[in-house]
């Protein structure tokens, strides 16, 4: 089964420190890989993807993420992080078996304190 | 653009009432997805529709059921609410070409079944 994992329930950083938000992933086949964030009472909203190519992948806000195959991680990062990233951010697959559903990890809670 | 628009906004219903959530979206999406958010469990599927008048079950079906008769809407339905239908649910819609693969997401229906 495709599964997504994000091992932590929240992260904690200091602003201007480097922040990384943890995802692990099982898949068939080739990953498409998402990172969402989720501010207080909206919606979801697209950060970035990894489809195929470059192993770093920059995304929106200042934000990247590394695919790594060989441990099945797609690990969030920022090399310096604002008190204004602080939300709930989801990693999500694709299922890569045709029937175009996405699935979600449990999200992580990032709080960069001032 | 509005989007994905999701309404109502919040809701509290009686165990056994019926409602509808309504999502309509405006960028001529192909694919559109329910998805119901609770504490600790991340996003999890209810159901999804990859085109007009074609609708599939996603992780969590069971007391909800979906139609797409015109190609910017897709309504859930709950037939008879139980508490366990507490949740925040979600719209999201992606179009279909893999180019530009991401989810939109509508700003969340906040219901209550008491």
């Amino acid at each position: 089964a495709q599964s997504v994992a994000q091992p932590e329930d929240q992260v904690n950083v200091a602003e201007g420190n480097p922040l990384t938000v943890k995802c692990t992933y099982s898949v068939s086949g080739n990953p498409y890989l998402f990172w969402y964030v989720q501010y207080p009472n909206r919606g979801l909203q697209f950060l970035l993807k990894y489809i195929t190519g470059d192993n770093l992948v920059k995304g929106s806000y200042g934000f990247e993420a590394e695919f790594n195959k060989s441990q099945t991680s797609f690990h969030l990062k920022k090399p310096s992080a604002l008190v204004s990233d602080s939300a709930l951010y989801f990693c999500a697959v694709r299922d890569m078996t045709g029937t175009y559903k996405y699935i979600f990890g449990t999200g992580t809670r990032l709080k960069v304190l001032a | 653009n509005a989007g994905v628009t999701q309404t109502p906004k919040f809701r509290v219903l009686k165990t056994g009432q019926s409602m509808t959530l309504l999502c309509a979206q405006d960028m001529n999406h192909e694919y559109m997805y329910w998805y119901r958010q609770d504490p600790g469990m991340g996003l999890r599927l209810i159901h999804y529709s990859v085109g007009e008048g074609t609708t599939a079950k996603g992780e969590v079906p069971d007391g909800y059921n979906v139609s797409r008769l015109k190609k910017q809407n897709f309504l859930l339905g709950l037939e008879s609410a139980a508490p366990s239908q507490t949740s925040v649910y979600f719209c999201a819609s992606r179009t279909g070409e893999s180019t530009n693969e991401k989810l939109f997401f509508g700003s969340g229906t906040q219901l209550s079944v008491l």
